[in-house]
């Protein structure tokens, strides 16, 4: 267990619609990290936040959004879904940058239909 | 973080050795070198970190030589619960830079 926690674990929904992945860092961790997994894409890095601010973006289409709140929880939102967003979503929390050792979460898999 | 190149793929057989080297050319001086390790539908978990020579953990060994352009991810007499994907990442601890995930290594382990 590696103290992050991410909620739902599952999610089927269907095209056009809108959601909200939860996520809960490890205590003590100011970083929160989201990536999308899919079989074709491998690990792809969404967007980072420190302590409540962005800090780094990546590959994060602008259909998807996603905020750190003051008591250190993150959630991402997903909308106009699409087929092709169907994929493991993770989180993951360091207590500083990105290089330094990250612990992820369990993941939620989301299936558009 | 720093681009690095790793194998796609690797084969071994249970109770062998493993040794899974990784690339990179571009590691600044303050970087340091990061392994995870993940199995199919599940976050990596990571499993050592290293700035020179030699680290050992109770799982695996790192070894980085001098000029820090490779290391590689020592795993000692592997079992088929070792198969997995490994991943390489460089770079600094404190950094807030977009991370880099490359297809990593494939690891097979045969009976």
């Amino acid at each position: 267990d590696s103290g992050v926690t991410q909620t739902p674990k599952h999610l089927i929904t269907a095209t056009g619609q809108r959601v909200t992945l939860r996520c809960s860092p490890r205590s003590g961790d100011l970083s929160v990290y989201w990536y999308q997994q899919s079989l074709d894409q491998g690990l792809q890095f969404l967007i980072q936040y420190y302590n409540g601010e962005e800090r780094a973006k990546g590959n994060i289409l602008e259909r998807f959004s996603a905020q750190q709140f003051p008591d250190l929880h993150s959630e991402l939102n997903l909308s106009s879904l699409e087929l092709g967003d169907s994929a493991l979503y993770f989180c993951a929390s360091s207590v500083v940058g990105s290089g330094g050792e990250q612990f992820f979460g369990p993941g939620t898999r989301l299936t558009v239909l | 973080l720093a681009k690095t190149t790793q194998p796609i793929s690797m084969d071994s057989y249970e109770g062998q050795e493993v040794n899974i080297t990784c690339s990179h050319n571009n590691i600044a001086t303050n970087d340091y070198i990061t392994w995870y390790q993940q199995f199919p539908s599940q976050g990596p978990r990571f499993i050592i970190q290293g700035y020179k020579t030699k680290v050992t953990n109770e799982v695996a060994s790192l070894f980085i030589p001098a000029d820090r352009k490779s290391s590689t991810l020592s795993l000692p007499r592997v079992s088929l619960s070792d198969t997995a994907v490994y991943y390489c990442l460089v770079g600094l601890k404190t950094s807030y830079d977009k991370v880099i995930f490359g297809p990593g290594t494939s690891l097979s382990v045969i009976p």
